[in-house]
């Protein structure tokens, strides 16, 4: 069974506090990806990776950088936590093709005091 | 720039249809696609559409696009209470780039 697995559910930090949420795919995906999901706004993708070490800037990159250094895993930091980053934070994988499906984690939900 | 919109909610009965609909910008999308969110997890591929068909059968589900319109629905027969949850349509405007649009999402709420 595909799965992507976001190491933590839920998170409390202080605002000013460096953030590291974690993502793991067993696919052998190319593709990875970071999304916030809040209500109202549907998924927002802040950063995505096609391949090891490679990174692009999605719609909502600020305050947030990425690291992939290993094909399986793709981590999203926050430098300095902001209550403005409290949110649902979604990571996915795909594989190059036509039709690119995507394979979501179940999410780290990140509350910033 | 892009924008793909949906209503936020939608209530039907258990045994009804439920129709969701979105409406998107983009003109040259190869693909449309339906994800399904259920309480508490990430979110799940239920169909997608090629730009070239009008309609899309799957069981229960029946996808229909209207290109001239920019308009894609999503019917789901037979509702049943596990079919509650957030449905999203997604829109990649520009084929290759894994630059998804999502929707607001429609919350679903099946009434037994």
């Amino acid at each position: 069974d595909v799965k992507v697995t976001q190491s933590s559910r839920y998170l409390v930090k202080r605002t000013g506090e460096k953030v590291f949420l974690e993502c793991v795919q067993d696919m052998d995906h190319e593709n990875m990806f970071w999304y916030r999901q809040d209500p109202g706004l549907g998924l927002r993708l802040i950063y995505f990776s096609y391949d090891v070490k490679m990174k692009e800037k999605g719609d909502i990159p600020e305050g947030y950088s990425v690291s992939r250094e290993k094909k399986e895993r793709f981590s999203l930091i926050l430098e300095s936590a902001s209550t403005n980053q409290t949110s649902m934070y979604l990571c996915a994988s795909s594989t190059r093709g036509l039709a690119g499906e995507l394979f979501f984690g179940e999410g780290s939900r990140l509350t910033v005091l | 720039g892009e924008d793909v919109e949906q209503s936020l909610f939608l209530s039907v009965r258990e045994g009804d249809s439920s129709v969701i609909n979105c409406t998107y910008t983009d003109s040259s999308s190869t693909y449309l696609y339906w994800y399904k969110q259920e309480p508490g997890a990430g979110l799940q591929l239920l169909t997608y559409i090629f730009s070239n068909m009008d309609m899309k059968q799957d069981q229960r589900l029946t996808v229909l696009l209207n290109k001239k319109d920019k308009h894609l629905s999503l019917r789901i027969a037979d509702t049943q209470t596990g079919d509650s949850a957030i449905y999203f349509c997604a829109d990649e405007p520009t084929s290759g780039t894994y630059k998804y649009i999502f929707g607001t999402g429609t919350r679903l709420k099946v009434l037994a």
